[in-house]
């Protein structure tokens, strides 16, 4: 089946720690996001990437970085100088265009111990 | 991106339609109508799509008013699988389709 997936579902990190969050997707779609939920709240987007070795940042981007080396994966790293990382992080894709929408896997759940 | 309204919540019985409204008048000729919904603790599932027409599909039926200044999200039989935080999301190409989720409607299905 195509689609995206998350990994983990649930991950903790020191306070301090880089933390790298996957996403890979089957679906050929050449756009994907990143975006950070808190309680709550609405989606919020990080980062994005149209294309491979390319990507743009987002409305919330700092303390975050990101890679797309390959079409299917688009990680996302929590580095150590986000102040507040613990959050609900979806990771979506779309064929790129913006009369398509996009799809979402089901998210990663970040904890600081 | 044009904004969006929605009520912040709503209660709906099991087996009838469910209509979920959303204004949003300063919407833009180029810019489309987008509704996801999620369920708790799950990342956001797309339901429907449009511009001008009136769109349908498995899930539910989009009506957008002639003005396109609001539209309503209609769940023909809903189910309890249906209860779920709604979001009415306005896109444009100038945002690089960057998604803006505003608070949403609590839809609560009751037996």
């Amino acid at each position: 089946d195509g689609g995206i997936t998350q990994s983990p579902k649930y991950l903790f990190r020191k306070e301090g720690q880089n933390v790298t969050l996957s996403c890979e997707q089957n679906l050929n779609h050449d756009a994907m996001y990143w975006y950070r939920q808190d309680p709550g709240q609405g989606l919020r987007l990080i980062y994005y990437s149209q294309i491979v070795n390319d990507f743009q940042k987002g409305d919330i981007a700092e303390g975050y970085s990101v890679s797309r080396e390959k079409k299917e994966s688009f990680p996302l790293t929590v580095t150590s100088a986000q102040k507040n990382p613990t959050a609900f992080y979806l990771c979506a894709s779309s064929i790129g265009r913006f009369n398509q929408p996009q799809h979402f896997g089901d998210g990663t759940r970040l904890s600081i111990l | 991106d044009a904004k969006t309204t929605q009520p912040p919540s709503m209660d709906c019985a099991e087996g009838r339609a469910a209509n979920l409204p959303c204004n949003h008048s300063t919407i833009s000729g180029n810019e489309y109508v987008y509704w996801y919904r999620q369920i708790h603790s799950q990342g956001p599932q797309y339901i429907i799509h449009g511009l001008k027409n009136n769109e349908t599909n498995e899930m539910a039926s989009l009506i957008i008013t002639e003005d396109r200044k609001s539209s309503t999200l209609i769940l023909p039989h809903a189910t309890l699988r249906d209860t779920a935080v709604y979001y009415c999301i306005v896109v444009s190409e100038a945002a690089g389709n960057k998604l803006t989720f505003g608070g949403g409607t609590r839809v609560l299905v009751k037996p």
